[in-house]
């Protein structure tokens, strides 16, 4: 079945250390979002991409790096940098390029916690 | 500036009743869509419904429908004959056309939490 696997499901981090979620969809999307979500808000978002190879910050990037090296996979960076990581991230993903009616096709979440 | 607003924090509703989760949005963009999603305890964001700014007609999905009143920038869905598993976090989105600034990515309001009683 085509979709989006986030993974893994629970995260834990140590201070000073970086953390990597990944994302991969079969969905041959192009665009790719990473959102985070805090309790009692909704979803904000921290980088997206549009194409291979090119990403762009979102609302709330600082601390976070990411990457596109393949069509199908997105990973996200939680660096030591970003001081109040614990959140739910959220992966999703979209035909992309133009507006579109078209939903985002949302992954079940990696929940990050602080050790 | 908030584009998406859900003033409902919570909402309580028997089984077999209709239900009403506000959305009201902030744009000067002409071209606009605005979606709805569910989300469970469990997480996951599952889409329920879709209105674009330029559609004539109210969108429908089954047991799913929004009211969209343009004037008034509101967008709220209704759900009728309201089952225990629709008890979940709702929120509303909006993708505004001229957005190109983060790539179409959909802004969310804070979301409303439905809980259904037997």
């Amino acid at each position: 079945d085509g979709g989006i696997t986030q993974s893994p499901k629970y995260l834990f981090r140590k201070e000073g250390q970086n953390v990597t979620l990944s994302c991969e969809q079969n969905l041959n999307h192009d665009a790719m979002y990473w959102y985070r979500q805090d309790p009692g808000q909704g979803l904000r978002l921290i980088y997206y991409s549009q194409i291979v190879n090119d990403f762009q910050k979102g609302d709330i990037a600082e601390g976070y790096s990411v990457s596109r090296e393949k069509k199908e996979s997105f990973p996200l960076t939680v660096t030591s940098a970003q001081k109040n990581p614990t959140a739910f991230y959220l992966c999703a993903s979209s035909i992309g390029l133009a507006f579109s009616n078209q939903p985002q096709h949302f992954g079940d979440g990696t929940r990050l916690s602080i050790l | 500036a908030q584009k998406i607003t859900q003033t409902q924090p919570g909402m309580f509703v028997q089984e077999k009743e209709a239900v009403t989760l506000d959305c009201t949005y902030d744009t000067s963009d002409p071209s606009y869509g605005l979606f709805w999603y569910k989300q469970p305890s469990s997480g996951e964001m599952i889409f329920l419904i879709y209105q674009g700014s330029y559609d004539q007609q109210n969108a429908t999905e089954g047991r799913y429908s929004l009211n969209f009143q343009k004037a008034r920038k509101s967008a709220n869905l209704v759900i009728s004959a309201s089952q225990l598993g629709d008890s979940a976090m709702y929120f509303c989105a909006m993708r505004e056309g001229r957005d190109t600034d983060s790539g179409y990515a959909l802004n969310f309001g804070k979301g409303t939490s439905l809980l259904v009683t037997p």
